[in-house]
């Protein structure tokens, strides 16, 4: 498979633990989005990566996530000390730059926080 | 700011009925549109897009035309099938990044 993956696709955690969410993208893809979509609304941009560079970050982005592409490839995506607010689905896309490139999604990871 | 608007699902058909879901954007400049599709259990998809004003795409028998007098990007098939039943995002590329109307589900029934 040379889509997109995202590890794991379910986490249940307790509130206050913190949880990593990881994104492998497609390979000769440069740029890495992350996006947040709760139930029944569309997804939400959080941040992105342009190789190892994090170019923008949302206001939606508080100090609790962290997110990082460390060697320009696959990237992490860290939420500290869970709140039950933060439960959705989290989407990691890919795309090349230049012109007007397409996105490409992964399914997504399911964080429920109880 | 850049915005959204999709028509509230959810939206049922049967077998080869016409589809018509609305979508209409706010955004500086003229961004590039496009319509994703979730299948059920899958991940989002590109479904067609446009780039400029009176473009139209088309793909899998679904069209939408870049409307920038009425800024509007309406996803129209003539004959939805039982496997089209999805949820379906209007979307807009603004700076590098997407942004998406809430989702409109499809269900079509034989």
């Amino acid at each position: 498979d040379t889509g997109v993956s995202q590890d794991p696709r379910h986490k249940i955690t307790k509130r206050g633990q913190n949880v990593t969410f990881r994104c492998d993208p497609i390979s000769e893809h440069n740029r890495l989005y992350w996006y947040r979509q709760t139930l029944g609304q569309g997804p939400e941009f959080l941040t992105y990566f342009q190789n190892e560079a994090q170019l923008e970050k949302s206001r939606l982005l508080s100090d609790r996530f962290s997110a990082e592409r460390p060697k320009g490839s696959f990237s992490t995506l860290e939420i500290q000390r869970t709140e039950q607010g933060d439960s959705a689905m989290y989407l990691c896309a890919s795309s090349l730059t230049g012109g007007d490139p397409e996105a490409f999604f992964g399914q997504g990871t399911r964080l429920t926080v109880v | 700011g850049n915005s959204v608007t999709q028509m509230e699902g959810p939206v049922t058909l049967s077998e080869e009925a016409f589809l018509t879901i609305n979508c209409t954007y706010t955004a500086t400049g003229y961004p590039s549109l496009f319509w994703y599709v979730q299948y059920p259990g899958e991940g989002l998809q590109l479904l067609l897009k446009a780039t400029k004003a009176d473009d139209k795409g088309s793909n899998k028998g679904f069209e939408a035309t870049y409307r920038k007098e009425t800024t509007s990007f309406h996803l129209e098939k003539g004959s939805v099938q039982v496997s089209d039943s999805a949820v379906y995002f209007c979307a807009l590329r603004a700076t590098d990044k997407l942004i998406f109307g809430t989702g409109t589900r499809l269900q079509v029934f034989p």
